[in-house]
């Protein structure tokens, strides 16, 4: 089975710190991809980053870089130089070849809180 | 915009009582996948239909059911609706997955409606 932890629950920062939000995942498949959503106060998902797990390079988009590591079975996510729009739920999510033949449902982590003081 | 929409947004209604969300995908998405946002249970994956056809089922209820139209949108409807199905539901829709699987292929998702169950 899968299954995703993301150990931290809330995170409280200072405007322009830099704050890590950690994922560990769980699979017996071979082939999978991992996922970071953002959900603001308003509640819709927006979709962050998709890696498959052949690909162990980490990205960089602006602000914010993710640190994939099959050999621990993490996927962090930073935010560099944090802001007060940053502030919102995020989730790390995965999906797996024995998700289902055919098919591709996310299993998703409880989501850390992270709020951004000005 | 994801280009995913749900209604109602909100809907608030009694105990006992039976309720429809409607989606409608992506124009040329296959595939919608129900999810359901609760406190309790975090995101979870409720179940998944493929040009019509059910393809996957999660943690759905007896209660809860779903099905997709011709015109590929889709509803889910729940019925003898208790305090605890209080929650945020996702639509979410990709151009995948078929009978033989495939390549993953991203999910969109919806503004999401906020179901209040009093």
């Amino acid at each position: 089975a899968q299954k995703v932890t993301q150990a931290q629950t809330e995170i409280s920062v200072v405007e322009k710190e830099d704050v890590t939000l950690d994922c560990v995942y769980e699979t017996r498949d071979t082939t999978y991809y991992l996922f970071w959503y953002k959900q603001p106060p308003s509640g819709e998902l927006v979709f962050l980053i998709r890696r498959n797990s052949f690909d162990e390079q980490n990205e960089i988009s602006g602000r914010y870089s993710w640190n994939f590591q099959k050999s621990t079975s993490s996927f962090n996510f930073t935010i560099t130089a944090s802001q007060v729009v940053d502030s919102a739920v995020y989730f790390c999510a995965l999906t797996d070849a024995y998700s289902g033949a055919g098919s591709y449902q996310l299993t998703f982590g409880k989501g850390t809180k992270l709020s951004v003081i000005p | 915009d994801s280009g995913v929409t749900q209604t109602p947004k909100h809907l608030i209604t009694a105990t006992g009582q039976r309720v429809t969300l409607r989606c409608s995908p992506r124009s040329g998405d296959l595939s919608v996948y129900w999810y359901q946002q609760s406190l309790d249970q975090g995101l979870q994956f409720l179940i998944q239909y493929y040009n019509g056809e059910e393809r996957a089922k999660g943690n759905i209820l007896e209660r809860f059911s779903a099905q997709q139209f011709p015109d590929l949108h889709s509803e889910l409807n729940l019925s003898s609706l208790e305090l605890g199905d209080s929650a945020l539901y996702f639509c979410a829709s990709s151009d995948g997955t078929g009978p033989q699987g495939g390549p993953y292929n991203e999910q969109f998702f919806g503004p999401g409606t906020r179901l209040t169950v009093l």
